[in-house]
C-alpha cells in the first residue's frame, strides 16, 4: 500500500544547529510530496512541496529534495530557530484517483535557546 | 471565507452521546476532507467530498461515524454513541480541486473532542 514513514521524535536541538528530519515513502505511481508544519495551538500549514523527481521544495529556510531512487523526501534546515519548534508531517498525494493526502505520524521538534 | 473554519474548537461530551462537528471550507473549494489526529497516531484519513458526494469513505472507523456536505460548502461530521477512543482532534481541510497533483490542502484549526 501507499505510506509515509518519518523519523520518530521528539527531536531536540540547540538554536542554530543543522536539522534533518528523515522521510521515506512507498507509493504506486508518481506521488507529489509535501511537508506540513503544525505550530503549537495552530492548524497544519503547508510548508513546502515537490511534484516530481529531483524537484526541490523550499520555504522559510527549509528544503527537501524529491529523491525517487531512494524514495525519500528528507527535510533540512541549516540553522534552526526557537520559533521552528513544531510538529512536522511528511505526506504524499497520488494523482491517479483522488487528491487524498497520506500523512506520516509526525515528528515533534524542540529548539532550545 | 478567508480560511477553513471549524466549530466548536473544543467539545467535551459524555460517553454514549452524539456529537456534530462542523467545517466551513474556503469559498469555492470543491474538495473537502476530514482527518482525525490522535496522540501518537499522526493524521488518519476519514472521508473525502467532491462537491456534495463522498467518493471515498474508506477511513470512517465504524458505522457510528457519518458525514454530509450540503450546497457544496459546509460539512458536518457526526459521531453517534461516542466512545472514549473517539477522543481526538478532528481536522477538516479543503482544496480547489480533486485529482490534481501538487495541490496542497488548507486545514482548519480542528475540533478537540474529549469523551468522558
Amino acid at each position: 500500500g501507499n505510506s509515509v514513514t518519518q523519523m520518530e521524535g521528539p527531536v531536540t536541538l540547540s538554536e542554530e544547529a543543522f536539522l534533518t528530519i528523515n522521510c521515506t515513502y512507498t507509493a504506486t505511481g508518481y506521488p507529489s510530496l509535501f511537508w506540513y508544519v503544525q505550530y503549537p495551538g495552530e492548524g497544519l500549514q503547508l510548508l513546502l512541496k515537490a511534484t516530481k523527481a529531483d524537484d526541490k521544495g523550499s520555504n522559510k529556510g527549509f528544503e527537501a529534495t524529491y529523491r525517487k531512487e531512494t524514495t525519500s523526501f528528507h527535510l533540512e534546515k541549516g540553522s534552526v530557530q526557537v520559533s521552528d519548534s513544531a510538529v512536522y508531517f511528511c505526506a504524499l498525494n497520488l494523482m491517479n484517483r483522488d487528491d487524498k493526502i497520506i500523512f506520516g505520524k509526525g515528528t515533534r521538534l524542540h529548539i532550545l535557546p | 471565507g478567508a480560511g477553513v473554519s471549524q466549530s466548536p474548537s473544543n467539545k467535551v461530551t459524555e460517553k454514549g452521546k452524539d456529537v456534530e462537528l462542523r467545517c466551513d471550507p474556503i469559498s469555492g473549494h470543491t474538495a473537502l476532507y476530514w482527518y482525525r489526529q490522535s496522540l501518537g497516531q499522526g493524521l488518519e484519513f476519514l472521508i473525502y467530498f467532491q462537491g456534495n458526494s463522498a467518493p471515498d469513505k474508506s477511513g470512517l472507523p465504524s458505522d457510528r461515524f457519518s458525514a454530509e456536505r450540503t450546497g457544496g460548502s459546509v460539512s458536518t461530521l457526526t459521531i453517534q454513541r461516542t466512545q472514549q477512543e473517539d477522543s481526538a482532534v478532528y481536522l477538516c481541510a479543503s482544496s480547489p480541486h480533486a485529482a490534481k497533483t501538487g495541490i496542497g490542502y488548507t486545514f482548519g484549526s480542528g475540533t478537540r473532542l474529549t469523551v468522558v
